[in-house]
């Protein structure tokens, strides 16, 4: 078990709505990562951090924004919820030195 | 353009027997490759992983070859068993220079009795 830990772990959201998911690390590691896993797509980067405030794009990054004010947790915000946005969402973190990411248990979120 | 791919979306494979699971990539610059595993309602756990300094990397029933001229790598699960159900995905990175890896879609295995 890596330390890490999302919440909610299950969200139902309308369409429009402000939505903020959270991830949280024990492990004081520099890295965290939002993904978000569809059918089809496998996993894909939304955003990472590499330290506090230090933040940069993933290759789906549009319609997201994340906020890392202290290391232990890195926060994913979808300003207007869409339905396109319905998703499985992990956060992942990884220490310095070191190339193996390792997975939160995972925030299904659904936008009707 | 799919830099990493796995193109079987599912395996279907007998219990006892070898599992095969396979990965290409098409960025010359990736010299470090994972393997994750993923059950349903779970996050991914990271398998095994190689560098390209080698062509073979083992640990218990698990084994990763790499075959860097056709730019392949395989997982090969031996003897297979009823929990290595799951998706498995491939990922790669460049050493020392990025902090990202990109997964491919994954491939289902179903390990049959």
């Amino acid at each position: 078990d890596a330390g890490i830990t999302q919440s909610p772990r299950h969200k139902v959201t309308e369409t429009g709505t402000p939505v903020t998911l959270r991830c949280h690390q024990t492990e004081n590691h520099r890295y965290m990562y939002w993904y978000r896993q569809d059918p089809g797509h496998g996993l894909r980067l939304i955003h990472y951090s590499y330290g506090v405030k230090d933040t940069d794009k993933g290759e789906v990054s549009d319609g997201y924004s994340v906020s890392r004010s202290k290391t232990e947790d890195f926060l994913l915000t979808l300003e207007s919820a869409t339905s396109s946005q319905t998703s499985v969402y992990f956060c992942a973190i990884k220490d310095v030195g070191g190339y193996e990411q390792y997975f939160g248990p995972g925030t299904r979120l659904t936008v009707t | 353009d799919q830099q990493v791919k796995q193109n079987s979306p599912s395996l279907s494979v007998q219990e006892g027997r070898i599992s095969i699971l396979n990965c290409d990539y098409t960025n010359s610059m990736f010299d470090y490759f994972l393997w994750y595993k993923k059950y349903p309602a779970e996050g991914p756990t990271f398998l095994i992983s190689i560098s390209s300094i080698k062509d073979k990397n083992e640990d218990g029933r698990f084994t990763v070859f790499l075959n860097k001229s056709a730019k392949h790598l395989s997982l090969h699960i031996v003897p297979s068993q009823p929990g290595d159900s799951a998706v498995y995905f491939c990922a790669a990175t460049v050493m020392n220079r990025d902090d990202k890896i990109i997964f491919g879609k994954g491939t289902r295995l179903h390990i049959l009795p």
